[in-house]
């Protein structure tokens, strides 16, 4: 089964500062890869998505890289502000079979003022 | 514009009891998804619809699980009976075909078996 193996489980950046989740990824039949923002109580929220033809997506303050050769992507939160702390899950989704979204398992950002 | 509905948002029973959680999608949408959530194995998916068909169902846990979809708004996810290890909180997503990455959760249903 196709695994997404997130990191790190927990991130503490100082307010202004850059966060950096990494994730890595098995195989190669994908189609996309998502990263979504969880907050506490609510559901999970696509907060950016980059194809696998693409290096690097930028919106706002949010950057996806993308290393085809390593696969491995990534999310840059620039400017980390306290609004950011939430569980940011990778995904990725797979061409085999029925399509389906593949979650990492997550990681708690907390953003301190 | 309502989002993806669940109800109910918190759920308390005793072991070996029946649970049915229920989901409304996004008007439009025809794929949607049941996930449980977990500290220990993160974001589950235990199965999807498109157009109302089942069309993976290989991460329903077992046979005391069951879902349907009888329409293409509504959705049901059924326990019986339940245990103390279902205790999770369950989410339903939708999603419109050509944009399956891009799916809407909705609040989500807390159960807790006792």
């Amino acid at each position: 089964q196709q695994q997404v193996k997130q990191s790190p489980q927990s991130l503490i950046v100082q307010k202004g500062g850059i966060s950096i989740i990494n994730c890595a990824y098995e195989n190669t039949a994908f189609d996309y890869f998502p990263w979504y923002q969880q907050f506490p109580g609510k559901g999970p929220a696509l907060l950016i998505a980059i194809r696998p033809d693409v290096s690097e997506k930028k919106e706002g303050r949010f950057t996806i890289s993308f290393n085809k050769s390593a696969k491995q992507f990534s999310l840059h939160i620039m400017d980390s502000q306290p609004g950011d702390s939430a569980t940011y899950f990778c995904a990725l989704t797979l061409k085999q079979g029925a399509q389906k979204l593949v979650f990492g398992q997550g990681t708690r950002l907390t953003i301190n003022p | 514009d309502a989002g993806v509905i669940q109800s109910p948002r918190h759920e308390v029973t005793e072991m070996g009891q029946e649970v049915t959680l229920r989901c409304k999608p996004i008007s439009g949408h025809n794929s949607l998804f049941w996930y449980r959530q977990t500290m220990m194995r993160g974001l589950e998916l235990l199965i999807y619809f498109n157009n109302n068909v089942p069309i993976d169902d290989s991460g329903m846990p077992e046979d005391r699980f069951s879902a349907k979809m009888p329409n293409a708004s509504f959705s049901t996810l059924k326990i019986q009976p339940s245990e103390p290890r279902d205790s999770a909180v369950y989410f339903c997503a939708s999603s419109l075909d050509r944009g399956l990455y891009e799916q809407y959760f909705g609040p989500g249903t807390r159960l807790t078996v006792t």
